[in-house]
């Protein structure tokens, strides 16, 4: 079935580690989006991409890195510049250049300790 | 700077009543938007959209309307039914940046 799919849902790091959350899709998407959900925040972009190879920083970029090598995959570092990293992280993906929907995944959940 | 901004956090609405969830925006470029209802720790479900060279579309129980000269939009959803109760997100975005920008979601709570 076609889909977007996070891994995993529950991720526990130790405070100062790098930690690689995964996104793919199987939707033929060229953009994808990384959003953080804090409590009472809503959904606040991270980092999105339009074609492989490319990325444009969100609203709230800052101790995060991302990569597109491939249309299907696009990795989210959260790395220990991100002064507070434990919260809900969302994927997006959607067609380029149209106005139409984009389709999330199930999220992951981090927390930091 | 919030683009998009929803400023009733929660709506408490009787079953069978209309809700109506407003959204405001600022970037006078965004030309379509969209209403996603969200459960704790689940991705965003799509609920319906709007091109901004419209001011209605209706879906079923869903209808979302926008007003570009107040920059203001909002999804009513009648008649309300107990399993609407979740949060909603409403999303701009223009086509020239594909720059998808959320508000902070307003908690519905449909009460039998």
């Amino acid at each position: 079935d076609g889909g977007i799919t996070q891994s995993p849902k529950y991720l526990f790091r130790k405070e100062g580690q790098n930690v690689t959350l995964s996104c793919e899709q199987n939707l033929n998407h060229d953009a994808m989006y990384w959003y953080r959900q804090d409590p009472g925040q809503g959904l606040r972009l991270i980092y999105y991409s339009q074609i492989v190879n490319d990325f444009q920083k969100g609203d709230i970029a800052e101790g995060y890195s991302v990569s597109r090598e491939k249309k299907e995959s696009f990795p989210l570092t959260v790395t220990s510049a991100q002064k507070n990293p434990t919260a809900f992280y969302l994927c997006a993906s959607r067609p380029a250049y149209m106005n139409t929907e984009a389709f999330f995944g199930q999220g992951t959940r981090l927390t930091v300790v | 700077d919030q683009q998009v901004k929803q400023n009733s956090p929660s709506l408490s609405v009787q079953e069978g009543r209309i809700s109506i969830l407003n959204c405001d925006y600022t970037n006078s470029m965004f030309d379509y938007f969209l209403w996603y209802k969200k459960y704790p720790a689940e991705g965003p479900t799509f609920l319906i959209s709007i091109s901004s060279i419209k001011d209605k579309n209706e879906d079923g129980r869903f209808t979302v309307f926008l007003n570009k000269s107040a920059k203001h939009l909002s999804l009513h959803i009648v008649p309300s039914q107990p399993g609407d109760s979740a949060v909603y997100f409403c999303a701009a975005t223009s086509y020239n940046t594909d720059k998808l920008i959320f508000g902070t979601g307003t908690r519905l709570q449909v009460f039998p």
